[in-house]
């Protein structure tokens, strides 16, 4: 295993609540990706983060915001949940130390339901 | 990066060897070939990647043709467990300061059986 954990696994929440979703690694990956996955869809890039700090925008990051204060933790938000956001979200991590390793680790998955 | 052709679907017998075919005709040729797989409900599963030479792991072995249009990831011995969804991916080298994103499409359904 890859040392990358995802917490809560399994969350239940009500539209307009806040939601956050915790990615959190001990194997000092430079780079932390979250993504999302829904029924006929492959996986599709939210938001990623090339560094504490340092992050940027995926193909599907509308309503959602993200957060890396520290190397092993990378933080999703969605500030205000809706029923669309209803999915599976997967963390993966790469590059061990300073250099953009060619292989993306993934964690468990959360899956979010919003009601 | 360059969009990837793999099949719906595909069956195997439990023993034998699973070959699964990707069509990237658009490659580039900074571009590496990236195998994942999905087994259901768990998050996807880095399997082996290459760029022109074939490679071999304790997993599979990957194949690319010389023009690098198409390649085949082989399970040399299927079991059970490799049941799985299998995603091929081409990706653009290492790029500097920017981050490795891969792009998933919808991959081929790989059904071992008994």
């Amino acid at each position: 295993d890859a040392g990358i954990t995802q917490s809560p696994r399994h969350k239940v929440t009500e539209t307009g609540t806040p939601v956050t979703l915790r990615c959190h690694q001990t194997e000092n990956h430079r780079y932390m990706y979250w993504y999302r996955q829904d029924p006929g869809h492959g996986l599709r890039l939210i938001h990623y983060s090339y560094g504490v700090k340092d992050t940027d925008k995926g193909e599907v990051s509308d309503g959602y915001s993200v957060s890396r204060s520290k190397t092993e933790d990378f933080l999703l938000t969605l500030e205000s949940a809706t029923s669309s956001q209803t999915s599976v979200y997967f963390c993966a991590i790469s590059g061990r130390g300073t250099s953009a390793g060619y292989e993306q680790y993934f964690g468990p998955g959360t899956r979010l339901t919003v009601t | 990066d360059a969009k990837t052709t793999q099949p719906t679907s595909m069956d195997c017998a439990e023993g034998r060897a699973a070959n699964l075919p990707c069509n990237h005709s658009t490659i580039s040729g900074n571009e590496y070939v990236y195998w994942y797989r999905q087994i259901h409900s768990q998050g996807p599963q880095y399997i082996i990647h290459g760029l022109k030479n074939n490679e071999t792991n304790e997993m599979a072995s990957l194949i690319i043709t010389e023009d690098r249009k198409s390649s085949t990831l082989i399970l040399p011995h299927a079991t059970l467990r490799d049941t799985a969804v299998y995603y091929c991916i081409v990706r653009a080298d290492r790029l500097t300061g920017t981050a490795s994103k891969l792009t998933f499409g919808t991959g081929t359904r790989l059904q071992v059986t008994l």
